[in-house]
């Protein structure tokens, strides 16, 4: 069965400080990946999707980046955090229609 | 712009209560998933209907899509305490991303 794990669990990070994210997927090959941001537990935003290794595609210009060094590998990365970019990140891979989603990161920047 | 609109944002009821939750859009949808988020964690996928008017049923939970394939609503039975959560909606957009409802928390009172 497929599994997505995703870490830190929770992350506490000055303003201006780097982040990384990292999101992997076990059980499936190739799988479409997504990172989503939810605030104040509500709807969820997408943020960047791939459909591939290398191959990123960004919903909203913002602060962040993402990366795919592996196939079931999903990265995301930011050179200088801001207060905004706190939130409850969360990563999903794809099956047919639906998305499964990783149990969270709750980044809170200060 | 497709837009997922989740009806109502917030339910507080006493347990044994039935209630509706309403997810509209003026977009037709090919699918539309129903997922289920406790605090602090990834969403949880209940269901996915595909065909306009289909009716599906988990346990005390009944999905329904619309015939037109804009709409569909989440019926809970008899509710208990345990299904306190925030229910989302969402639909399929092109390239297997999707569009999500801003959710509706559920309080259900024991």
């Amino acid at each position: 069965s497929q599994t997505i794990h995703q870490w830190p669990a929770t992350l506490v990070q000055p303003v201006g400080s780097p982040l990384s994210l990292e999101c992997t997927v076990e059980g499936t090959s190739n799988p479409n990946l997504y990172w989503y941001r939810q605030a104040a537990g509500r709807g969820l935003q997408l943020l960047f999707y791939s459909v591939g290794i290398g191959q990123i595609s960004s919903e909203v210009p913002q602060n962040l980046s993402a990366s795919r060094p592996q196939d079931r590998q999903f990265i995301l990365s930011s050179k200088k955090l801001l207060l905004s970019d706190s939130g409850f990140y969360l990563c999903a891979w794809s099956g047919n229609y639906e998305q499964y989603f990783g149990p969270g990161t709750r980044l809170t920047v200060t | 712009t497709q837009l997922l609109e989740q009806s109502p944002q917030f339910l507080s009821i006493q347990e044994g209560e039935n209630l509706t939750v309403y997810c509209n859009s003026s977009s037709v949808f090919s699918s539309l998933q129903w997922y289920r988020q406790e605090p602090g964690e990834g969403p949880v996928l209940l269901v996915t209907v595909v065909t306009g008017g289909e009716v599906k049923k988990l346990k005390r939970l009944t999905f329904q899509f619309g015939d037109a394939r804009k709409d569909s609503s989440l019926h809970i039975t008899a509710a208990q305490p345990g299904d306190t959560g925030l229910y989302l909606c969402a639909g399929d957009r092109e390239g297997g991303k999707l569009i999500f409802g801003q959710g509706t928390e559920l309080s259900v009172k024991p």
